[in-house]
């Protein structure tokens, strides 16, 4: 069985600050992890995935198999960062074909 | 081009009746996948649609159905509403069934069952 778990579901940090959202998994076979970002009153969008190893938004994240982890990163949050983000998981090749999602977590970074 | 579009957004029917939710994939995109999202479960996957075909099921009930059509277009049916079924339905659509990284989500229906 697939799982996600984003242990905050709640974090607040002032702008400029850095940023952490934490995401953990459990997938026994080969897995794809993403980021996907909900701001206030739009719809669900991809904010990166692992194997494309790029920067959006400033946003980075690692993909670390020894500690089954994909946490997000932001060195300093701006305000327009305030959303509620979400880890999710697929199986490499996508032959599983679904996501599987973590709880969330909303980040709101204060001014 | 277009986004994915779903209707109705909103909706509130009461316990026991049933509901049909209605989801156009991106022009070109076959492959469609429904997800429930509420507060304290988050976004849960449903099913997955490809060529009129249901390939993939979450863990729901057997009240939790659906179909495509030859154009793409997808519905999804629950019947004998119950209070826990209230939440945003939200549909995906991709070009094909491993395109996940090119998944693109509508703006959901929300559905209140009073």
């Amino acid at each position: 069985a697939q799982r996600v778990t984003q242990p905050e579901k709640l974090l607040s940090v002032f702008k400029g600050a850095p940023v952490e959202l934490k995401c953990n998994y459990s997938y026994s076979g080969s897995p794809e992890l993403f980021w996907y970002v909900q701001y206030s009153r739009q719809r669900l969008q991809l904010l990166l995935r692992h194997i494309s190893r790029e920067s959006i938004k400033g946003f980075t994240a690692d993909l670390n198999k020894g500690e089954t982890s994909f946490h997000l990163k932001k060195p300093f949050a701006q305000e327009e960062d305030s959303a509620m983000y979400y880890c999710a998981l697929t199986n490499s090749g996508g032959s599983n074909y679904k996501l599987t999602f973590g709880k969330g977590t909303l980040l709101t970074v204060n001014p | 081009k277009a986004g994915v579009t779903q209707t109705p957004r909103y909706l509130i029917k009461t316990r026991g009746q049933q509901v049909t939710l209605s989801c156009s994939p991106i022009s070109g995109h076959r492959s469609v996948s429904w997800y429930q999202q509420t507060p304290g479960q988050g976004l849960q996957f449903l099913f997955e649609y490809f060529s009129e075909t249901q390939r993939n099921k979450g863990n729901f009930p057997g009240r939790f159905s659906g179909r495509q059509f030859s154009n793409s277009r997808s519905e999804m049916n629950v019947s004998t509403l119950e209070l826990g079924d209230s939440a945003l339905y939200l549909c995906a659509s991709s070009r094909s069934r491993a395109q996940l990284n090119e998944q693109f989500f509508g703006p959901g229906t929300r559905l209140t069952v009073l």
